[in-house]
């Protein structure tokens, strides 16, 4: 159980399109995911926190009008990479928390999204 | 800014005890301790958490101090799939919709 999967894994992009990745909750619903990306040698950075039906919120300096974020479902978060530049390559994560009381508050997390800007 | 400090590094030879070691001393009476680990290009992966008992479970035990200020995970018999980079990290346990915040982890290197 607690499975996240995202799609796609992988994507080369031309600089000036944008590019949405979407993140899954198979075996259990989440009123909120996360999305975080990763730079090359660095850790993990929280971008911005999804709520299903609800606007996302969004860390400093992420800007909101690129990163367009939507959770139309209790099992799905889109993040749409908006007119995408070579620095916006990066590994793309995202996770999600059982909406059951009860259930494991462990986040889990998807296997990323590898994007390159070219 | 992340609560925990862990060392950059660690070699662990294949088929020994692997133990990584986390320092939380600004750790509160309502923060669990959470371990991850990243395998290269992989998403983060949920290892194992507590609160201030000791916990074991298939993949590794955690050892908490008894003041709670440090912690230790322990691989019991290491293998080569176990090379990744190691995350402690403290979160509150009534915060199931807060994020995980990642420091920069302990890559650990299993070495045959």
């Amino acid at each position: 159980g607690a499975v996240v999967s995202q799609h796609p894994s992988r994507v080369i992009c031309k600089s000036g399109t944008s590019v949405k990745i979407e993140c899954r909750s198979l075996d259990f619903q989440a009123t909120t995911m996360f999305w975080y990306r990763q730079f090359p040698k660095q850790s993990l950075m929280l971008m911005a926190t999804s709520n299903e039906g609800s606007k996302a919120t969004y860390e400093q300096g992420v800007e909101k009008d690129k990163f367009l974020i939507n959770h139309a479902s209790l099992t799905l978060s889109t993040l749409t990479v908006t007119s995408a530049h070579p620095e916006d390559s990066s590994f793309y994560i995202c996770s999600a928390v059982s909406l059951l009381e009860g259930f494991t508050d462990t986040q889990y997390f998807g296997p990323g999204t590898r994007l390159t800007v070219l | 800014d992340a609560k925990t400090t862990q060392p950059p590094s660690m070699d662990c030879a294949e088929g020994r005890a692997a133990n990584l070691p986390c320092n939380h001393s600004t750790i509160s009476g309502n923060e669990y301790v959470y371990w991850y680990r990243q395998i290269h290009s992989q998403g983060p992966q949920y290892i194992i958490h507590g609160l201030k008992n000791n916990e074991t479970n298939e993949m590794a035990s955690l050892i908490i101090t008894e003041d709670r200020k440090s912690s230790t995970l322990i691989l019991p018999h290491a293998t080569l799939r176990d090379t990744a980079v190691y995350y402690c990290i403290v979160r509150d346990r009534f915060g199931r919709n807060t994020p995980l915040v990642f420091g920069k982890g302990t890559r650990l290197s299993v070495i045959a």
